[in-house]
């Protein structure tokens, strides 16, 4: 089945230290994004691709970047992580920036 | 800019209750509304969507009109079951403001047997 696909669920890092989280997809869409999602709260876009265009959010943090190497791969970097991004991270895709987004399980950050 | 305003949860109802999740957006365009759902531990998942004024989405007993008139798209259910436990985001994805989407706050809905 066509499917986004992220990598690990979980992840446990410690303060400061650099982690990177990985999201696939099978779809062949235009479009991915990233959203960062702390509990009983709404998901915050932090940036998304339109196939190579990189488009940032303004209050997204500079400790947060992405590479999209390829189509399919859409990677999130948190170079110095605190305490507070420690959240669930979703990547989601969509066909053009419009439609529907799918979005991938997720993977749940633990800052130590 | 743009804003989505979602009931605010949580919301518990018995098995087969009729539920109305209430939400009212801004937009500076015409926008495409969306209601997405998010079971425990799990990324979202769209359950409905209309892309213009007066669709009707729909999805597994789930409704949700696009009324421009009074800028809203409920979400209704004339009988919910413990399944349809979740917390249920209203989203609009405006083509005036580069496609962006911009989600509520999310309503999370118990259903008791």
């Amino acid at each position: 089945d066509a499917m986004v696909i992220q990598n690990p669920r979980y992840q446990v890092t410690q303060f400061g230290k650099p982690v990177t989280l990985s999201c696939s997809q099978t779809l062949n869409h235009n479009v991915m994004y990233w959203y960062q999602q702390k509990s009983s709260q709404a998901p915050k876009l932090l940036f998304h691709y339109y196939d190579k265009d990189f488009n940032n959010e303004a209050d997204t943090p500079d400790n947060f970047q992405s590479r999209r190497p390829n189509t399919s791969f859409c990677f999130l970097d948190i170079r110095s992580p605190g305490l507070g991004d420690a959240a669930m991270y979703l990547c989601a895709t969509s066909r053009g920036s419009t439609d529907t987004q799918y979005f991938g399980p997720g993977t749940r950050l633990t800052v130590l | 800019g743009d804003s989505v305003t979602q009931m605010e949860g949580p919301v518990t109802l018995s098995e087969e209750a009729f539920l109305t999740i209430n939400c009212t957006y801004t937009a500076t365009g015409y926008p495409s509304l969306f209601w997405y759902v998010q079971y425990p531990g799990e990324g979202l998942q769209l359950l409905l969507k209309a892309t213009k004024a007066d669709d009707k989405g729909s999805n597994k007993g789930f409704e949700a009109t696009y009324r421009k008139e009074t800028t809203s798209f409920h979400l209704e259910k004339g009988s919910v079951q413990v399944s349809d436990s979740a917390v249920y985001f209203c989203a609009l994805s405006d083509r005036t403001n580069a496609g962006k989407s911009t989600f509520g706050d999310g309503t999370t809905l118990t259903v008791k047997p």
